[in-house]
């Protein structure tokens, strides 16, 4: 089973707006990170957050971690219409191999 | 760099054929990744490599085989293609430090799988 869930799965905002999604995951983890997709192409990774810290910023994308409610969030800030895409979050299982995927938000900014 | 190279871009099978889906990198990264992804359920893992000769199951493996020869490939074969394997494919490629360990992976463009 999927380890990482988001929410929401679809998200519609305006062109300077803030866009914040979350993802949630079930058992302890080494590190969480986020990607992007835009339609029809490969993922891009946007941040790594490991499982000891708590914030994370990388130009306009900030992450959160807090590992003792099991859950993420990405926020975006000033989006813009570029940012259109679906972004996933994924995890990594303590002393695990394998990183896990959720199923995504879509997020739309109109311009 | 050229990165993480699939091919082909796009296939269509009939039920029961059997393919290869090639997956090459040229960033000398020792584990390598297969993923499936449908609409509506995210990317799921099929199969993954820690180096060289080494290859695990992930979510989803039935139905496909991998092997590991060499650092930069990692080919992904359909024995005996069926419908419910029609879906878009993604390799993916990191470093790998120690166990436990994961950092970026980057991503191929995809191949479409059609199967008939």
């Amino acid at each position: 089973s999927q380890q990482g869930e988001e929410d929401p799965q679809a998200l519609s905002i305006q062109e300077g707006e803030n866009a914040t999604m979350n993802c949630s995951y079930k058992t302890s983890i080494n590190n969480l990170q986020w990607y992007r997709q835009n339609s029809g192409r490969g993922l891009v990774h946007l941040i790594l957050i490991r499982s000891n810290e708590r914030e994370k910023h990388s130009g306009r994308l900030r992450v959160t971690l807090d590992t003792s409610k099991k859950s993420s969030s990405l926020l975006i800030t000033a989006s813009r219409a570029a940012d259109t895409a679906s972004y996933f979050c994924a995890t990594l299982g303590s002393g695990s191999e394998k990183l896990v995927f959720g199923k995504g938000t879509k997020l739309t900014v109109n311009p | 760099n050229a990165g993480v190279t699939q091919t082909p871009k796009f296939q269509v099978l009939k039920t029961g054929q059997s393919m290869t889906l090639q997956c090459a990198q040229d960033m000398n990264h020792e584990y390598m990744s297969w993923y499936r992804q449908d609409p509506g359920m995210g990317l799921r893992l099929i199969h993954y490599s820690v180096g060289a000769g080494i290859t695990d199951q992930g979510e989803v493996p039935n139905g496909y085989n991998v092997s590991r020869s060499t650092t930069e490939d990692f080919p992904l074969r359909l024995l005996s293609a069926a419908p419910s394997q029609t879906s878009v494919y993604f390799c993916a490629s990191s470093y790998y430090r120690q166990p436990g360990e994961k950092e970026t992976q980057y991503f191929g463009p995809g191949t479409r799988l059609l199967v008939l």
